[in-house]
């Protein structure tokens, strides 16, 4: 099977732009969830998606959406981009039926860097 | 919330050596990933162990859950195991989830 894919990888984008990032999970897999990298904060929990619909959401403000589609791919977009918002994205993804109890694979991360 | 702590935070060793890391959470856990951050940024799975141990080639993991404690065992090192490992849990609280908290990884470099 093929991993979690995410596109684009790189993206380099100017303050006050917005943004959306796009997750493809692993075949078969419906739970999709997003972090954030960062080197101050470490790696963060933004939300995650399942069946559609968003199960659990971190600490972001409200500029950070995301949302879920039929075939469980996942976009997450950022709106009025802050130079702080630069950082590695990371999507991973499970079969989502043993609540919480599951392995989660992550995908490469897209890297975005905000001037 | 939850506290992942993990230890060292740096970890430098020559290649052949053994390494063990650490990570301590502060409550029950549902989930417990190990994770291999390569140079490129993607987390590469190592063990999912919420408890006992697993083995896998020159790694090894236990994990006590009854003192909130799990132990990355990395044997006869080569310089291909460096980089930041980290220790990934989901709270037995948090009800049907699967949001991971990790912990603050340790930068490991082996030199050859």
């Amino acid at each position: 099977k093929a991993g979690v894919t995410q596109t684009p990888r790189y993206l380099i984008k100017t303050r006050g732009q917005q943004v959306t990032l796009s997750c493809s999970p692993i075949s078969g897999h419906r739970s999709v969830s997003w972090y954030q990298q960062t080197p101050g904060q470490g790696l963060q929990f933004l939300f995650e998606y399942f069946s559609e619909t968003q199960r659990n959401k971190g600490n972001f403000p409200g500029r950070f959406s995301g949302r879920q589609f039929s075939n469980s791919r996942s976009e997450m977009n950022v709106s009025t981009l802050e130079l702080g918002d630069s950082a590695l994205y990371l999507c991973a993804s499970n079969l989502g039926v043993a609540d919480s109890q599951e392995t989660q694979y992550f995908g490469p991360g897209t890297r975005l860097l905000v001037l | 919330g939850i506290q992942v702590e993990q230890s060292p935070p740096d970890l430098i060793l020559q290649e052949g050596a053994n390494s063990t890391l650490r990570c301590n959470f502060s409550d029950s856990v549902n989930n417990l990933q190990w994770f291999h951050q390569n140079p490129w940024g993607q987390l590469i799975n190592l063990f999912y162990i919420p408890s006992g141990t697993k083995q896998n080639g020159r790694l090894s993991a236990t994990t006590v859950a009854t003192e909130r404690y799990s132990l990355l065992y990395i044997s006869s090192s080569q310089t291909t195991d460096s980089g930041v490992y980290f220790c990934a849990v989901v709270p037995f609280y948090g009800g049907a989830t699967n949001k991971l908290i990790f912990g603050t990884g340790t930068l490991l470099a082996v030199q050859p």
